[in-house]
């Protein structure tokens, strides 16, 4: 079965600080990946997805980068937070053959920064 | 536990009693819908999906019905649970090839004893 994974489960870090979230996939090859924020009060919002290694897009433009550099890992980072990047990032995947395809989240990490 | 959100709509439910929760999704292209609930500090589960073609949809104590006139989504529960409690959101997928889901903002169901 497949199963998806990202730590840290919470981080607090000082505005200016770099960042770097990772997600893991198992049991599935060449998934598509998501990064999400989740703020409160709101809807999900998609970052990045990627459908294949080294292959990213950014849907907002923003002080945060993603990259894939393993078929089943995907890494979100920043190299300076600001206090707007305090949320709930959650990380997902999908299969990749397109179509009606329900994305599969993992557990999230809360980001807190001061 | 994480509190996913604070200002969201809340619906209270007694327990035993049914739920509906509403969804109005905006784009009259979307043809692929999904319920997800979310726990406090938990990542979104899948509970239940529907295409356009249908207009409803039933799994187990859940009902899915879709009204595209009025773009329209509900997710209905059954028999509510303690184990309910969570928030609820909708996803929609435009049929734009290449087009990523659509989240709305949630609903928070509360279930009272």
């Amino acid at each position: 079965s497949q199963t998806i994974h990202q730590w840290p489960a919470t981080l607090v870090q000082p505005v200016g600080s770099p960042l770097s979230l990772e997600c893991t996939v198992e049991g599935t090859s060449n998934p598509n990946l998501y990064w999400y924020r989740q703020a409160a009060g709101r809807g999900l919002q998609l970052l990045f997805y990627s459908v294949g290694i080294g292959q990213i897009s950014s849907e907002v433009p923003q002080n945060l980068s993603a990259s894939r550099p393993q078929d089943r890992q995907f890494i979100l980072s920043s190299k300076k937070l600001l206090l707007s990047d305090s949320g709930f990032y959650l990380c997902a995947w999908s299969v990749s053959s397109g179509g009606y395809n329900e994305q599969f989240f993992g557990p999230g990490t809360r980001l807190t920064v001061l | 536990g994480e509190s996913v959100g604070l200002h969201l709509p809340t619906l209270s439910v007694q327990e035993g009693d049914n739920s509906i929760i509403n969804c109005a999704y905006s784009n009259s292209a979307s043809d692929y819908f999904i319920w997800y609930k979310q726990e406090s500090g938990k990542g979104p589960q899948f509970i239940i999906d529907i295409r356009s073609n249908m207009d409803k949809r039933q799994g187990q104590r859940v009902t899915v019905l879709l009204n595209k006139t009025v773009k329209h989504l509900s997710l209905q529960i059954a028999a509510t649970q303690p184990g309910d409690s969570a928030v609820y959101f909708c996803a929609e997928l435009p049929g734009d090839y290449g087009q990523n889901f659509v989240f709305g903002p949630g609903t928070r169901l509360s279930v009272l004893p």
